[in-house]
């Protein structure tokens, strides 16, 4: 079956350290895979994409994530963290033949510790 | 400007009163979907639409309906709300493909059936 799983409801890092969110699929077919971020009282807003290009994505505001056929992960990173960085983060998958059904994973929640 | 719209924004009602929720997108997208958002369970899909006149169930579509009558508007319709039903509804559209599947998602429509 095909689904998304990202590792941790709930991550906290401290301002200007390593930002890591985990997300992990599962899937018979080539997988397109996006990460999605939700600020406070908003709907979700696209970070990033993949899309069968480069591996190694850049997205906005810093973040970046890089596709890992061999782990089947596409894990979000970013350099330094920022106080705005604080909101909730979706792993998003879908495939071509699903008829463009995007499944969502179940988010993490990020916190900025100052 | 872009944009996805929902309306209303806030609701409270009570068991059994048939209410709509709206939403529209003036960016000709084919796709659109309704998901519900709840702590500790991510987005859920209730309906998605692949074009006009064209629908299809969910993940979860129990006590739901929707209609797609005009490109623009997609409609979430629930007939006889239950307290089950309280939630954080989201719209969103995209383009048809899924590797154009960058889905554009409203503000959010929070709903409380008391």
């Amino acid at each position: 079956a095909q689904s998304v799983t990202q590792l941790g409801s709930h991550v906290s890092v401290s301002e200007g350290a390593l930002v890591l969110l985990r997300c992990n699929y599962s899937s018979s077919v080539p997988p397109y895979l996006f990460w999605y971020v939700q600020y406070p009282n908003q709907g979700l807003q696209l970070l990033l994409k993949y899309t069968s290009a480069a591996t190694l994505v850049k997205g906005i505001n810093g973040f970046e994530a890089e596709f890992k056929k061999s782990e089947t992960s596409f894990h979000l990173t970013k350099p330094s963290a920022h106080m705005s960085d604080a909101a909730e983060y979706f792993c998003a998958v879908s495939f071509m033949n699903r008829d463009d059904k995007i499944i969502f994973g179940k988010g993490t929640r990020l916190h900025i510790l100052p | 400007e872009a944009q996805v719209t929902q309306n209303p924004r806030y609701l409270i009602t009570v068991t059994g009163k048939k209410l709509t929720v709206t939403c529209s997108q003036n960016m000709n997208h084919e796709y659109m979907s309704w998901y519900r958002q709840d702590p500790g369970l991510g987005l859920r899909q209730i309906y998605y639409s692949m074009n006009v006149e064209v629908t299809d169930k969910g993940d979860v579509p129990e006590g739901y309906k929707v209609s797609r009558k005009e490109k623009r508007n997609f409609p979430l319709i629930l007939e006889s709300p239950s307290p089950n039903q309280t939630s954080l509804y989201f719209c969103a559209s995209s383009l048809a493909g899924a590797d154009q599947n960058i889905q554009y998602f409203g503000a959010g429509t929070r709903l409380s059936v008391l």
